[in-house]
């Protein structure tokens, strides 16, 4: 399955958009994007997926290039509760595929 | 609402005992996983079942091993623990084997 590479943290003011950037160059062409997030001490939770076109969900907006080898998530209005690390994750199969690395602490700022 | 329980939520033991950790969830989910959480490693692969008398292993699955009696459990075992096991223990589950994970809210695991 692909790498995926994310900076380690990023800051964001609340109320803004925060946009999380995820590099999958080596990204094979049956492989989805994932997202999810885990806030302190708690279980990760799932955010949205895609395979090649943008989402949208109720929590978060997910734009993937035209040849897939990077995506960004978009927090449309982040608030303190978005602070968590956020996982990109690129897999294709069943969900024993789904690879959690370190993911990115995002940090929303008063 | 349905939900996926981990218990205990904490649990203090010594090297050498056998230890369980249970995972229940009321989705009626063919799928489970078990991960353990370490800092600095992201959350590893211990075990999952896709249905009943399914278990699968994952990337760090020596030490542990499951069971899958029935579609709501699947408990984690520790047959003689180890220090080097000291994690925090999620389980997950999902509707489809593609779809999205719900975890649990953890097991914090000390062996001394």
């Amino acid at each position: 399955d692909a790498k995926t590479t994310q900076p380690p943290s990023m800051d964001c003011a609340e109320g803004r958009a925060a946009n999380l950037p995820c590099n999958h160059s080596t990204i094979s062409g049956n492989e989805y994007v994932y997202w999810y997030r885990q806030i302190h001490s708690q279980g990760p939770q799932y955010i949205i997926h895609g395979l090649k076109n943008n989402e949208t969900n109720e929590m978060a907006s997910l734009i993937i290039t035209e040849d897939r080898k990077s995506s960004t998530l978009i927090l449309p209005h982040a608030t303190l509760r978005d602070t968590a690390v956020y996982y990109c994750i690129a897999a294709q199969g069943g969900s024993e595929k789904l690879v959690f690395g370190k993911g990115m602490k995002l940090t929303v700022n008063p | 609402d349905a939900e996926i329980t981990q218990s205990p939520r904490h649990k203090i033991t010594e090297t050498g005992r056998q230890v369980t950790l249970a995972c229940h969830q009321t989705w009626n989910h063919n799928n489970m996983f078990w991960y353990r959480q370490d800092l600095g490693h992201g959350l590893r692969l211990i075990h999952y079942s896709y249905g009943v008398q399914d278990t699968n292993k994952g990337e760090v699955s020596d030490g542990y091993s499951v069971s899958r009696s029935n579609t709501e459990d699947l408990p984690l075992t520790l047959e003689s623990a180890a220090s080097s096991q000291t994690s925090v223990y999620f389980c997950a589950s999902s509707r489809t084997r593609t779809g999205e994970l719900f975890f649990g809210e953890g097991s914090r695991l000390t062996v001394l």
